[in-house]
């Protein structure tokens, strides 16, 4: 399976500013995904990251607070933008084995830990 | 979406067996059950999935009814290590966008 590596592992910010998370997978993958993890609370996605495509944000997330990148296929970024501290959670990056296959599991990173003051 | 239902936590004693309910009354024909396991300051792990009856790994066993409206993941002989939350997820009907639901947090007791 897909070994995923997320940088920075954790931040603390400023609110009014931006972070960008980078992931990286050791494998091409088609589909990417990014989650947010809320303190003590499910996942939630995000967006989902198709190389050659923009990204599809779910109900309650917008590009202009969380904007997507997918160069090619092993790297995607996000952005938290104009942080405030309601911002702070995990964000965690995931990938699908197969694109061709719904059911097929998902592989995550260890996301990154961001708190906002 | 397919939703899914687990209870919210258990507790167990080491060295017993731990069965984590899940009830998916909408699934649909093509629909898998995932299990996940959450360690804290991880990302879910992968750990089983199945489509009917009885699938077994080396970590656990999931069990299927035959009308799939629920699923049960039982954790042999568990140790403190397996304290976590275990996600039971449905894709529902050809998607890709896969929700979790609150998972059972499962502590185990020396």
């Amino acid at each position: 399976s897909a070994v995923i590596s997320q940088k920075p592992s954790r931040d603390i910010c400023q609110r009014g500013t931006s972070l960008t998370i980078q992931c990286q997978v050791d494998s091409q993958v088609t589909m990417m995904f990014w989650y947010r993890q809320q303190p003590g609370q499910s996942l939630t996605l995000i967006a989902t990251a198709n190389q050659g495509s923009e990204a599809t944000y779910e109900s309650g997330f917008v590009i202009d607070k969380f904007p997507i990148s997918r160069p090619n296929l092993t790297f995607s970024t996000l952005t938290v933008s104009n942080m405030s501290p309601e911002d702070s959670s995990i964000y965690l990056c995931s990938v699908m084995d197969s694109p061709y296959d719904y059911n097929s599991p998902l592989h995550f990173g260890n996301g990154t830990r961001l708190t906002v003051t | 979406l397919a939703k899914t239902t687990q209870p919210i936590s258990m507790d167990s004693y080491e060295g017993q067996e731990v069965n984590i309910t899940c009830s998916h009354n909408n699934i649909a024909t093509n629909d898998y059950i995932t299990w996940y396991q959450q360690f804290p300051s991880q990302g879910p792990r992968f750990i089983i999935q199945g489509y009917k009856t009885k699938v077994t790994n080396e970590v656990a066993s999931l069990f299927i009814p035959a009308d799939r409206k629920s699923s049960t993941l039982s954790l042999p002989r568990v140790s403190l290590s397996d304290t976590a939350v275990y996600y039971c997820l449905v894709a529902g009907a050809g998607s890709y966008q896969l929700t979790f639901g609150k998972g059972t947090k499962l502590s185990v007791i020396p």
